[in-house]
């Protein structure tokens, strides 16, 4: 079956550092992927998407690729900040299935000053 | 101002008493849908519900059961609560269906079963 796969955490990073965290997926056709972020007391929100083979979504400086022949949708950001500290969720829509969403396991983000 | 609302949040209950978390939403979706969040499992889903009086099973239901009377509530019920059942609980709404990726969340609901 369709499954996510999100690398462990804490990622603990310095204010301004680059972030990358890992997320491969397992699926069969073609789903949509998305990143969704948690932040401490707080319920997901939605923090960037792509649909298709080799489209970017992009927000608030995070950027992540669907890529098809790897298999993966890594997150990325050039310069985090403590506010950036956060769960991060990467998860997937079958396309032939409307009733939900597959999510990670998350990956705990720690951005000190 | 578009929201999911649970509650309660927080619930310190013993096994056996049954108990019932709400869910409202305020932006007419017809779908909704309740997840629970586990360390290291990510969020499972329980219950979901396409529309009004339109409900199924997701891949943890056992231990629960959900009602969708009218579009904006969708409650989760626990009859006999037990230990295993301690965990986040998430609602979630979207438009239509869950395959947009846009979900709506509450701020969740942190159950402890004694």
């Amino acid at each position: 079956g369709n499954s996510v796969t999100q690398m462990e955490g804490p990622v603990t990073l310095s204010e301004e550092a680059f972030l990358t965290i890992n997320c491969t997926y397992t699926a069969t056709g073609y789903p949509s992927l998305f990143w969704y972020v948690q932040y401490p007391g707080e319920g997901l929100q939605l923090l960037l998407k792509a649909t298709k083979a080799d489209d970017k979504g992009s927000n608030k400086g995070f950027e992540a690729t669907y890529r098809k022949e790897t298999t993966s949708f890594h997150l990325e950001k050039g310069s985090v900040q403590v506010s950036d500290s956060a769960v991060y969720f990467c998860a997937l829509s079958d396309r032939d299935s409307s009733y939900k969403l597959i999510f990670g396991s998350g990956t705990r983000l720690l951005v000190r000053p | 101002e578009a929201q999911v609302t649970q509650n309660p949040r927080y619930l310190i209950t013993v096994t056996g008493k049954k108990l019932t978390v709400t869910c409202s939403q305020n932006m007419n979706h017809e779908y909704m849908s309740w997840y629970r969040q586990d360390p290291g499992l990510g969020l499972r889903q329980i219950y979901y519900s396409m529309n009004v009086e339109v409900t199924d099973k997701g891949d943890v239901p056992e231990g629960y059961k959900v009602s969708r009377k009218e579009k904006r509530n969708f409650p989760l019920i626990l009859e006999s609560p037990s230990p295993n059942q301690t965990s986040l609980y998430f609602c979630a709404s979207s438009l239509r269906g869950a395959n947009t990726g846009e979900l709506f969340f509450g701020e969740g609901s942190r159950l402890t079963v004694l």
